[in-house]
């Protein structure tokens, strides 16, 4: 069964120091992960995919996700974090079935930066 | 940039009551999804949907609940005879496609109180 752990409830981090939030996934086959950002009152806003290719993935507001398959992890990374930067972030991974998919996601990791 | 949206923004019902919580996904996309996130739970698949039909249901999508497309740009889901467990955040989602390359967009979701 596929399935996404993320093993940090929060991280704490000072604005302008990187930030990484983790991420492990467990699947059969392929692996099809995703980040996801949830700010306050707000629904779910994508970040990034890993679908295949390079290890590294670029995404939205200067995030990044470095694919390891090996440790199979899809940890989310940015250089220089942001007090704006401060939500819920979810790791999901994509499930095949019967041809419809559906997202499996993980608990959810909350990142508060600090100035 | 297209959006999903939803409403209402937080539903309050009594416990036996049904609600309809209502969904407009992205203009061109053609899959659909709810999901819901009871507080301080993960994120959990409820149902996908395409071509006026259920193409997958968790187990948590019983006979209680209900997905309808009213018109062309409704989306809808329906919760019979609501129960205090019901209460959650839900999230509707569309994408374009089914394949595992293509991303599901959220909307801010519903917040469902029962009382």
């Amino acid at each position: 069964a596929q399935s996404v752990a993320q093993p940090e409830d929060q991280v704490n981090v000072a604005e302008g120091n990187p930030l990484t939030v983790k991420c492990t996934y467990s699947v059969s086959g392929n692996p099809y992960l995703f980040w996801y950002v949830q700010y306050p009152n707000r629904g779910l806003q994508f970040l990034l995919k890993y679908i295949t290719g390079d290890n590294l993935v670029k995404g939205s507001y200067g995030f990044e996700a470095e694919f390891n398959k090996s440790q199979t992890s899809f940890h989310l990374k940015k250089p220089s974090a942001l007090v704006s930067d401060s939500a819920l972030y979810f790791c999901a991974v994509r499930r095949l079935s019967g041809g419809y998919n559906k997202l499996i996601f993980g608990a959810g990791t909350r990142l508060a930066v600090h100035p | 940039e297209p959006e999903v949206t939803q409403t209402p923004s937080h539903q309050v019902t009594q416990m036996g009551q049904e609600v309809i919580l209502r969904c407009v996904p992205i203009s061109n996309h053609l899959y659909f999804y709810w999901y819901r996130q009871i507080l301080g739970q993960k994120v959990e698949f409820l149902v996908s949907f395409y071509n006026n039909e259920i193409s997958e249901k968790s187990e948590i999508f019983d006979d209680q609940f209900s997905v309808e497309r009213p018109d062309g740009s409704n989306f809808t889901l329906k919760i019979r005879s609501t129960k205090l467990e019901d209460s959650a955040m839900y999230f509707c989602a569309s994408s374009d496609g089914d394949s595992t390359t293509d991303t599901q967009y959220f909307g801010p979701g519903t917040r469902l109180t029962v009382l």
